[in-house]
């Protein structure tokens, strides 16, 4: 089983739209989590880490849920430039980073 | 802001030849990592070093070796480089200090073995 498992969509979606991804991880020791941004043939970015309560940055909304071992990402009024592919990406102790395969959006006009 | 400089954006190189990937971080972390990614498979770990001249083999080490003479240097080298190590190469760095440990990415050496 794969540590971090990701939908690899496309999700297709119109300018405007709300759109959610789901990330699952296998391990109950891992202590961190993250989304991550990729564009095509780019390094993938920190969109933002996931705290257990929840976070927000601007459109952007994270969430945690520990018990059920999920991860979401949660993007209001997607824009044209928000078409990339999102990592999950889950930390167990300071150096074991597993990422996902990454989840593909296209924003339509 | 981390910066994470890896030397070249584009490498063609002939089977055989010995490649060197250079990779400098600029904010003092403790741990680098070279991953490769290739479509369908993700991001997959070839070598880390958690601190000058030490490191540990990944998911994927076979035909890599790595070297890190300074902190702030990490380089991959492969020995005799196979056309199946054609790939995207991403160097990262991340600290073992704070809260949350975040890897920060160069920008990516795209690695092309004729």
């Amino acid at each position: 089983r794969k540590e971090v498992e990701q939908d690899p969509g496309p999700f297709n979606v119109p300018e405007g739209a709300t759109v959610a991804f789901n990330c699952t991880y296998s391990n109950s020791a891992s202590q961190s989590f993250f989304w991550y941004r990729q564009d095509c043939r780019k390094e993938p970015k920190l969109l933002m880490s996931v705290y257990s309560s929840g976070n927000e940055d601007g459109r952007f909304t994270a969430q945690l849920n520990r018990a059920s071992q999920y991860i979401s990402l949660l993007i209001r009024d997607s824009k044209l430039s928000d078409s990339a592919t999102y990592l999950c990406v889950v930390n167990r102790n300071f150096n074991k980073f597993y990422f996902g395969s990454g989840t593909k959006l296209n924003v339509k006009p | 802001d981390v910066k994470v400089t890896q030397s070249s954006r584009y490498l063609v190189k002939r089977t055989g030849e010995k490649v060197f990937l250079e990779c400098v971080q600029d904010m003092d972390h403790e741990n680098m990592f070279w991953y490769r990614q290739d479509p369908g498979l993700g991001l997959r770990l070839i070598y880390f070093s958690y601190d000058v001249k030490m490191k540990e083999k990944g998911d994927i080490p076979e035909g890599y070796s790595v070297s890190r003479e300074k902190k702030e240097r990490f380089s991959l080298i492969l020995e005799s480089a196979s056309t199946n190590q054609t790939s995207m190469y991403l160097c990262a760095s991340s600290s073992s200090g704070g809260h949350v440990e975040k890897l920060f990415f160069g920008s990516g050496t795209q690695l092309s073995v004729l």
